[in-house]
């Protein structure tokens, strides 16, 4: 079975500081993997995929994630934090048939000024 | 051009009570998805349409729970005598599954805030 585990409920960094949210993952196959972003009252929004092409992936907003398949993670990281990245973060793996897909419980992140 | 849209964006009902909630994907998506997200918890999936038909409806939580896509574009999740536990934001997501192996960006709807009392 599939699952996600996202290790921090709630990060705090100070702006200009690096981020660093945690995931890990258990699959029996290669999965594809994502983080969502979801601002408040805002939809949900991809900011980054892995589909077994290049480990390290670059997303939007200057967010990157490395997949570490010996570690079954892949963490999601920026160098630099903005007060505009304050907003919850939802890692997600792809089912067996990949059409069906298991979000984490979440990581909200704080800026501070 | 146009998103992911829902109706409505919110719903209070009464335990007991039927309720439809209406998704209408970005043109052209062939694939849809349904989600429901309780306070606190990330989406969990419900179920994923093909054009008309339900692919995967393994995360409908039991026969109370329905959801169609008639002509392949807007669905509707439907929900039978509804219990308090069903409150929740109801999510919804298209996208173009061109690849067909779900690796396509899924584009979010706002939610329907789902309230039972």
């Amino acid at each position: 079975a599939q699952s996600v585990t996202q290790l921090d409920s709630h990060v705090s960094v100070s702006e200009g500081t690096p981020v660093l949210l945690r995931c890990n993952y258990s699959s029996s196959y290669s999965p594809s993997l994502f983080w969502y972003v979801q601002h408040p009252n805002k939809g949900l929004q991809l900011l980054l995929k892995y589909t077994s092409a290049a480990t390290l992936v670059k997303g939007i907003n200057g967010f990157e994630a490395e997949f570490k398949k010996s570690e079954t993670s892949f963490h999601l990281t920026k160098p630099s934090a903005h007060m505009s990245d304050a907003a919850e973060y939802f890692c997600v793996v792809s089912g067996y048939n990949f059409n069906k897909f298991y979000f984490g419980s979440g990581t909200k992140l704080n800026v501070k000024p | 051009g146009a998103g992911v849209s829902q109706t409505p964006s919110n719903k209070v009902t009464e335990k007991g009570k039927y309720v439809e909630l209406r998704c209408d994907p970005i043109s052209g998506h062939t694939a849809l998805y349904w989600y429901r997200q309780s306070l606190g918890q990330g989406p969990e999936f419900l179920i994923y349409f093909q054009g008309t038909g339900a692919a995967d409806d393994s995360g409908l939580p039991n026969d109370r729970f329905f959801a169609v896509r008639p002509e392949g574009s807007v669905s509707t999740l439907k929900i039978q005598r509804t219990e308090r536990g069903d409150s929740a934001v109801y999510l919804c997501a298209s996208s173009s599954d061109r690849s067909g192996g779900g690796t396509d960006t899924q584009y979010f709807g706002p939610g329907t805030r789902l309230t039972v009392l």
